[in-house]
């Protein structure tokens, strides 16, 4: 199947840096999505983006649907150690059904 | 947003036993799915449905089987649960119709351990 890789694959900050990070394929997608999974739960949807070289905010997260449709990125300002969790990535092709998603960012933040 | 539930959150059982996973969601989403995810990995899918009566099988070859008679029901069951059925399951929906249609909605999961 697609396979949407994602990096850094783990994160180690400090409390109050900022984060970035990134997913990227080989295939064109029309839809890229971040979610944010808890240990124990289900993924919870951040934010959706649907046109290339869209930037779209929720609080302190931004993420950006790449130019090229191949890519996107998502950034935390100022992280709080709730923010403590595994970020998905997911893209979505037009037509289809089903979502890819990446292989994961784990991301921990050090009071 | 939408409301999606599964039962039970956790479950312990025996190898050989019958279980159903429930999953139902409140919103009247046409497409539900099921995915499986090992502890920290990504999900892959396994069942997904595109409306009543409909079911198709996913990406990742599972031994479960699915079925959706109303709009709002998707469990998953497992004939024979063996240990390597251990795992977690998540179940997601989302609308049939408009821009957010991409948009998958996903239950609290239900991790499985099989003994």
């Amino acid at each position: 199947g697609q396979q949407l890789n994602q990096s850094p694959q783990s994160m180690f900050i400090q409390e109050g840096e900022d984060v970035s990070m990134n997913c990227t394929s080989s295939s064109i997608f029309n839809t890229w999505l971040w979610y944010k999974q808890d240990p124990g739960e289900g993924p919870v949807l951040l934010i959706a983006l649907y046109k290339a070289g869209e930037l779209t905010s929720n609080g302190r997260l931004t993420a950006q649907f790449g130019i090229t449709r191949k890519d996107s990125f998502l950034n935390i300002s100022a992280s709080i150690p709730s923010d403590v969790g595994i970020y998905f990535c997911a893209g979505q092709k037009t037509g289809a059904n089903n979502l890819f998603f990446g292989t994961g960012t784990r991301l921990t933040v050090i009071p | 947003e939408a409301d999606i539930y599964q039962t039970p959150r956790y479950l312990v059982i025996g190898t050989g036993k019958k279980i159903t996973l429930e999953c139902s969601q409140t919103m009247g989403h046409d497409k539900m799915y099921w995915y499986q995810q090992d502890p920290g990995m990504e999900l892959h899918l396994i069942h997904y449905s595109y409306g009543v009566n409909s079911t198709e099988k996913g990406d990742l070859s599972s031994e479960s089987t699915v079925s959706r008679i109303r709009t709002e029901h998707f469990p998953l069951t497992l004939e024979s649960a063996r240990p390597s059925h251990t795992s977690q399951y998540l179940c997601a929906s989302r609308p049939g119709r408009g821009h957010s249609t991409d948009t998958q909605y996903f239950g609290p999961g239900t991790r499985l351990t099989v003994l």
